[in-house]
């Protein structure tokens, strides 16, 4: 079985800009979270989507983003980037509740913004 | 102020030796706790979950909770130098809500 796919893997922006990460579960996923990672703040929560629902949200301004397409796949955008948006972008799949089930990481989407 | 604290380590053990990593967390209504490896470069991935008070063994890991004391345990027995990686804690207050909460991770360094 395919694992989580993430793209791309890298990106450059410039301060401003939006851009838009997409993830592809795990088949048979139905739970996609969202995750940032950065070395001073380490690995921080953005939101989780199950069923095209935003299901819980972590505490992240209003320009991150995301949603959930009837397959599963989701996409997550930040507008407006700021220099402190660099980081490596973590998608996780899980079959049904991100809480109790196991999460699968993806190798990751890495942002720098100039 | 951090609500999940790990010593970020480096954690230096020899080969064959137990490895133990210590998590403390704030929210005395969490319920969910876990352990998550991650090799430089790579994602994390789980490792061990536990959600009731005492040990839980998974071939040469142990995760040990004491919700009282407020804190979660790893251990590992044997460690070998592919056991290299940072180890982050995860914790989950539940209730409905998962909003997942992570410590900064513990570097582990095992040495032949």
């Amino acid at each position: 079985k395919a694992g989580v796919t993430q793209t791309p893997r890298y990106l450059i922006k410039t301060r401003g800009q939006q851009v838009t990460l997409s993830c592809s579960p795990i088949s048979g996923h139905r739970s996609v979270s969202w995750y940032q990672q950065t070395p001073g703040q380490g690995l921080q929560f953005l939101f989780e989507y199950f069923s095209e629902t935003q299901r819980n949200k972590g505490n992240f301004p209003g320009r991150f983003s995301g949603r959930q397409f009837s397959n599963s796949r989701s996409e997550m955008n930040v507008s407006t980037l700021e220099l402190g948006d660099s980081a490596l972008y973590l998608c996780a799949s899980s079959a049904g509740t991100a809480g109790t089930d196991t999460q699968y990481f993806g190798p990751g989407t890495r942002l720098t913004v100039l | 102020q951090k609500e999940v604290e790990q010593n970020s380590g480096p954690l230096s053990v020899p080969e064959g030796a137990i490895a133990s990593l210590n998590c403390t967390y704030s929210d005395r209504g969490s319920q969910s706790f876990f352990w998550y490896r991650q090799y430089s470069g790579k994602s994390p991935e789980l490792i061990m979950s536990i959600y009731s008070n005492g040990d839980k063994e998974d071939g040469r890991f142990t995760a040990q909770l004491n919700k009282a004391s407020q804190y979660v345990s790893l251990l590992i027995r044997d460690s070998q130098p592919s056991d290299s990686a940072t180890y982050l804690c995860a914790v989950i207050r539940g209730g409905g809500s998962y909003i997942p909460t992570f410590g900064r991770g513990t570097s582990l360094i095992v040495h032949p």
